[in-house]
């Protein structure tokens, strides 16, 4: 499998642009997450979707932010207006419908915002 | 949103001795306890990963030991190598779904 694809990589933005980041999950997960990595808070959890529905939005900074899931294999992030405090990577991950032992989240390679 | 606390920061180890992280949790709900290894420019990749049931567990250089009653568990990772350089972040996660990341440590092994 190809693993959870973001893009774009990099992105370097103007303030009050919109961004809009993608994910492909792995084929077959039931589970999508989106984080935010920063030095100063670490990885945050956004928000989750099982099987495409939200289901916990709770960390989702502000009204600027909004996800959203379309069918399984796609999701997206947009940020409208960015803003500076909005760089960081962004990650994308997905869970196999079983979180036992050994199922986990698997993180794509990340989204790396910039916002000047 | 911090429910995992993580310690030391940033860690620096001699090729082979022993590198050893903290994490702290509060909420009892929380039931899988993974630690995850992020190298530069990749998302973290599960290392390894517990559950409360045990205390212990081992895979190759890398043990977790788990004390449910203090609600803290660690990482150590023996005879560590320069190749062990990286970020290491401690996780906790109930109804096994939303997971929740300690700040995370960076640690640099010296040949």
């Amino acid at each position: 499998d190809a693993g959870v694809i973001q893009s774009p990589r990099h992105e370097v933005t103007e303030m009050g642009q919109e961004v809009t980041l993608r994910c492909k999950p792995i084929s077959g997960h039931d589970y999508l997450f989106w984080y935010r990595q920063t030095m100063m808070r670490g990885l945050e959890l956004l928000i989750y979707f099982n099987n495409n529905v939200p289901i916990d939005d709770s960390g989702m900074p502000e009204d600027r932010f909004s996800a959203k899931m379309p069918n399984a294999s796609f999701s997206t992030l947009k940020i409208q207006p960015s803003e500076p405090r909005d760089s960081a990577v962004y990650f994308c991950a997905s869970a196999p419908f079983s979180m036992s032992m050994g199922n986990t989240i698997y993180f794509g390679e990340g989204s790396w915002l910039t916002v000047v | 949103q911090q429910q995992v606390k993580q310690s030391p920061q940033s860690l620096i180890v001699q090729k082979g001795g022993i590198s050893i992280i903290n994490c702290a949790y509060e909420n009892t709900a929380f039931d899988y306890f993974p630690w995850y290894q992020q190298f530069p420019g990749k998302g973290p990749a599960l290392l390894i990963a517990i559950r409360p049931d045990v205390s212990e567990k081992k895979e190759g250089r890398f043990t977790i030991s788990f004390n449910k009653s203090a609600k803290q568990f660690s990482l150590h990772i023996m005879d560590s190598q320069p190749g062990d350089s990286a970020t290491y972040f401690c996780a906790a996660a109930y109804n096994n779904n939303d997971m929740r990341f300690g700040a995370g440590t960076r640690l640099t092994v010296k040949p």
